[in-house]
């Protein structure tokens, strides 16, 4: 079964300094997808990033981009410029290719400090 | 309308009681899903609809839990006789084609049990 691991429960970062959020996984699968979503006090999950596993290069979206180790299992995010709306909880997910299911880690709470 | 709307938003059930939970998709999606959120965890999946089709239910905890989407549009997450380790909050998502990319997620219902 697919695995994923967040070692960070919590976070936090001065305004408009850079931050890293770590995440793991473990799966024998060569093709699958990984995701970040943002989820804030309102609790909806909101997307941020994703990676196709069988992409090298590292996806980025305006101030969110990825660190993607397929060897090491290893997929972080990294938020530059941070802002006060970054302030939310972190989740990690995984998807096995063709599966309708994420599996999602614990989740890191940041906080962004004016 | 606009997002993918849940309702109620919290639920106070005693103990032993039955519990419905609405989600109303975005208008036109195919694809539903429900996810369970336990406090301090992430989301992990439940059941998969595709139209009216249960295509997934392989995350249902127990024969306690039932999902249902009759025409294809609205669901329920049904719970009979609610115990305290169903205490959470319980996600839907919807989407019309595509990816993970394409998924929307509601504000969730969160369900105490005392």
């Amino acid at each position: 079964a697919q695995t994923v691991t967040q070692s960070q429960p919590e976070m936090s970062v001065q305004e408009a300094e850079t931050v890293t959020l770590s995440c793991t996984y473990d799966t024998s699968e060569s093709n699958y997808y990984l995701f970040w979503y943002k989820q804030p006090p309102s609790r909806q999950m909101i997307l941020v990033i994703r990676q196709e596993a069988y992409k090298q290069q590292n996806a980025t979206e305006n101030r969110f981009s990825v660190n993607f180790q397929k060897a090491a299992k290893s997929f972080s995010l990294k938020i530059s410029d941070s802002q006060l709306g970054d302030t939310a909880m972190y989740f990690c997910a995984f998807s096995q290719g063709g599966s309708e299911k994420l599996v999602f880690g614990k989740g890191t709470k940041l906080t962004v400090n004016p | 309308g606009a997002g993918v709307s849940q309702s109620p938003r919290y639920k106070v059930a005693k103990r032993g009681q039955d519990v419905a939970l609405r989600c109303d998709p975005i208008s036109g999606h195919v694809s539903l899903f429900w996810y369970q959120q336990a406090l301090g965890q992430g989301p992990e999946f439940l059941t998969y609809f595709q139209n009216e089709a249960q295509l997934d239910k392989s995350g249902l905890p127990s024969d306690r839990f039932f999902a249902e989407r009759p025409e294809g549009s609205v669901s329920t997450l049904k719970i009979q006789r609610t115990q305290q380790e169903d205490s959470a909050v319980y996600l839907c998502a919807s989407r019309l084609t595509g990816g993970f990319e394409k998924l929307f997620f509601g504000s969730g219902t969160q369900l105490s049990v005392l």
